[in-house]
């Protein structure tokens, strides 16, 4: 079983539409993040959390919320769709102990279309 | 605001060549990470540098950390059509705690067979 996993897979709606992203992992990983990619623009941080008290905005927070239920938890919220927000998005877990650390395990991403 | 630049961001070579793809900055970074992507997937981490000047190898892959820990590359002998993919490289937050990665724009290579 995939040690992260996000849910949907794929998704398409409609401007103005409430959506969430859920994301889930097994690892035991305090330290969870959400992105979101584009051709060509690389993984841009959208919201990171250390731990289900903290939360942190990252570079492209406009448009979005985050809420971490539970250590394994961490759901992506799109309050009110727009056309622009059509992208890749990912979840990722770390870990900060270990050298070099912050190794990053990313899930196998959500497909949005807004149309 | 901590940026990385990678080059190129695209490179279409055949199978047997060699191939380096760069990733600079004008910011010192505590680590550096290199992942790969494949279609449909999410990123997979295939190395992490710490120490300035360090090189690492993993089979036909050569990853190296500048001696100012600004830069880095990533050489790929004799390229196999599986080492087609995104390749990213992440620099590890400055200040130690390693919590953040600043990404570069990714490099799509095609290895043609």
């Amino acid at each position: 079983d995939a040690d992260v996993t996000q849910t949907p897979r794929n998704r398409i709606t409609k401007t103005g539409k409430r959506i969430m992203l859920e994301c889930s992992q097994t690892k035991g990983h305090d330290r969870m993040y959400w992105y979101r990619q584009d051709p060509g623009l690389g993984l841009q941080l959208i919201y990171y959390s250390f731990d289900v008290k903290d939360i942190n905005k990252g570079e492209i927070s406009d448009g979005y919320s985050v809420s971490r239920q539970a250590q394994a938890k961490f759901s992506l919220s799109l309050e009110s769709a727009i056309p622009n927000q059509t992208a890749l998005y990912f979840c990722a877990t770390s870990d900060p102990t270990g050298s070099g650390g912050g190794v990053q395990f990313f899930g196998p991403g959500t497909r949005l279309t807004v149309l | 605001t901590q940026l990385l630049e990678q080059s190129p961001q695209f490179l279409s070579i055949q199978e047997g060549e060699n191939l380096t793809v760069y990733c600079n900055s004008s910011s010192v970074f505590s680590s550096l990470q290199w992942y790969r992507q494949e279609p449909g997937e999410g990123p997979v981490l295939l190395v992490t540098v710490v120490t300035g000047g360090e090189v690492k190898k993993l089979k036909r892959l050569t990853f190296q950390f500048g001696d100012a820990r600004k830069d880095s590359s990533l050489h790929i002998t004799a390229a196999q059509p599986g080492d087609t993919g995104l390749y990213l490289c992440a620099g590890g937050d400055s200040g130690g705690s390693n919590y953040k990665l600043t990404f570069g724009k990714g490099t799509l290579l095609t290895v043609n067979p």
